[in-house]
């Protein structure tokens, strides 16, 4: 069966830079939500869409904005980068009653 | 909002010992609740998930039970091997608040061989 799709699966930036993170889910999946996980962290809700819309939003910083696309694609766009946005990023997707499904993660490195 | 407690955060077991995760959340209107494993570096798996007009749930060695009453759930693993080591992610989701999912904090398991 198809899996949410992540690209690329390992990022490394330096700081102030910019970075661009993308996310395939599963097909006929509505909504799609992005997560950042620390080391040793449960995962943090960063921001979610239904339908390509923005419907919730939780600890994203500023310096981040994300978007989905005509074809339910979403993009995570990260400015700025500090230090601290090392992490493993998350998109999952889910549909109507269905549970979160989770890609196999960006791993980003901020040196 | 919705607030999910998750107890306790690690756990170590003998390996063959039952595992007992548990989780408690704030809003009555929460209606499904999916429990996840998650092994270092890799993605949260799904493991099993009950829905608010069942009870219980089990598959194999995992269980899952609901007390709407209580607003708490727990996740039962018995027969523990090592493989079952990773952490542990229950969540909740609300009805009103669309699709939004709220998370536990983790429960570390550690089966000790």
């Amino acid at each position: 069966a198809a899996g949410v799709i992540q690209s690329p699966r390992h990022l490394i930036k330096e700081k102030r830079e910019t970075a661009t993170l993308k996310c395939y889910p599963i097909p006929r999946h509505d909504t799609v939500y992005w997560y950042q996980q620390g080391p040793g962290q449960d995962p943090q809700f960063l921001i979610s869409f239904y339908e390509k819309m923005q419907s919730d939003k939780g600890s994203i910083p500023d310096r981040f904005s994300a978007q989905q696309f005509s074809d339910y694609h979403s993009e995570l766009n990260m400015s700025s980068l500090e230090l601290g946005d090392s992490a493993l990023y998350f998109c999952a997707s889910s549909s109507g009653q269905s549970a979160q499904f989770f890609g196999p993660g960006t791993r980003l490195t901020v040196l | 909002g919705e607030n999910v407690e998750q107890h306790p955060s690690t756990l170590s077991v003998q390996e063959g010992d039952s595992a007992v995760i548990k989780c408690t959340y704030s809003d009555s209107a929460s209606n499904y609740f999916p429990w996840y494993k998650q092994e270092l570096g890799k993605r949260p798996q799904l493991i099993i998930d009950i829905r608010s007009n069942v009870g219980e749930k089990k598959d194999q060695r995992i269980a899952v039970t609901l007390n709407k009453t209580a607003k708490h759930f727990s996740l039962h693993i018995t027969e523990t091997q090592p493989e079952d080591s990773a952490v542990y992610f229950c969540a909740a989701r609300t009805e009103n608040t669309g699709n939004q999912f709220y998370f536990g904090t983790g429960t570390s398991l550690t089966v000790i061989p």
